[in-house]
């Protein structure tokens, strides 16, 4: 089962915050975050492996909510180089494979 | 670190042929690789796991005799879409994964256009 993301898209000023949800129907061992351009792979932007983690780097951080099979990702004062399209990817507990979520279409104007 | 190329970037083929897709893990030993198909607007759908030595492990809905994985080495794995057809037309992300890292690593993707 597809992992789920809301909002599906979100429209931006630069230096809007925007929050992406990513809700699992599986139990989860480890959420991967990653952004794609148009046209291109998706890059990696973090991994969250624990109940509870939270990370982050620049303006984006990731929480792991292990019990409610959830993650949000959080873009603060949003850059215009943050649009794009924002994946999930859900590792469940008994098998080894990423399962894309749904996506969520972020577009930052100046 | 952690680079995974794809070749050919691009690929336009015939209705019928067969068209294969290398990934490599440039530098890192791939113990496990994946193949993704992604269709314009759509997100990224596993077609298959592979791991080195082994037979790939296909997805639901995913015709194993039509899509032909190898994984031959640590670093080498091939994906051949036989007999292609216009419907086969998408865009192919593979990925792979370390022994000692939860990450995975895409490649830049090979976009397939079947006329």
């Amino acid at each position: 089962q597809q992992p789920v993301q809301s909002p599906q898209a979100v429209i931006l000023r630069e230096g809007e915050d925007a929050v992406i949800n990513c809700s699992s129907s599986k139990a989860l061992y480890s959420v991967h975050w990653y952004r794609q351009k148009h046209g291109e792979a998706p890059v990696f932007l973090m991994i969250l492996l624990k109940g509870g983690e939270q990370k982050g780097h620049d303006k984006i951080s990731a929480s792991f909510n292990e019990k409610k099979q959830q993650s949000s990702l959080y873009l603060t004062a949003s850059q215009l180089s943050y649009s794009g399209t924002y994946f999930c990817g859900t590792e469940a507990v008994e098998t080894d494979k990423l399962i894309f979520g749904t996506g969520t279409r972020l577009q930052v104007f100046p | 670190g952690a680079v995974v190329s794809q070749h050919p970037s691009w690929v336009i083929c015939k209705s019928g042929t067969s068209v294969k897709i290398e990934c490599r893990s440039l530098d890192f030993q791939a113990t496990t690789m994946f193949w993704y198909r992604q269709f314009p607007k759509q997100s990224l759908m596993l077609m298959a796991t592979s791991n080195e030595g082994s037979k790939a492990t296909y997805e639901q809905g995913v015709e194993k005799d039509k899509f032909l994985i190898n994984h031959a080495s640590l670093t080498l794995s091939t994906l051949t879409v036989t007999s292609a057809h216009p419907e086969d037309s998408s865009f192919y992300i593979c990925s792979a994964r370390g022994t000692e890292a939860y990450e995975q690593y895409f490649g830049p993707g090979t976009r397939l256009t079947v006329t």
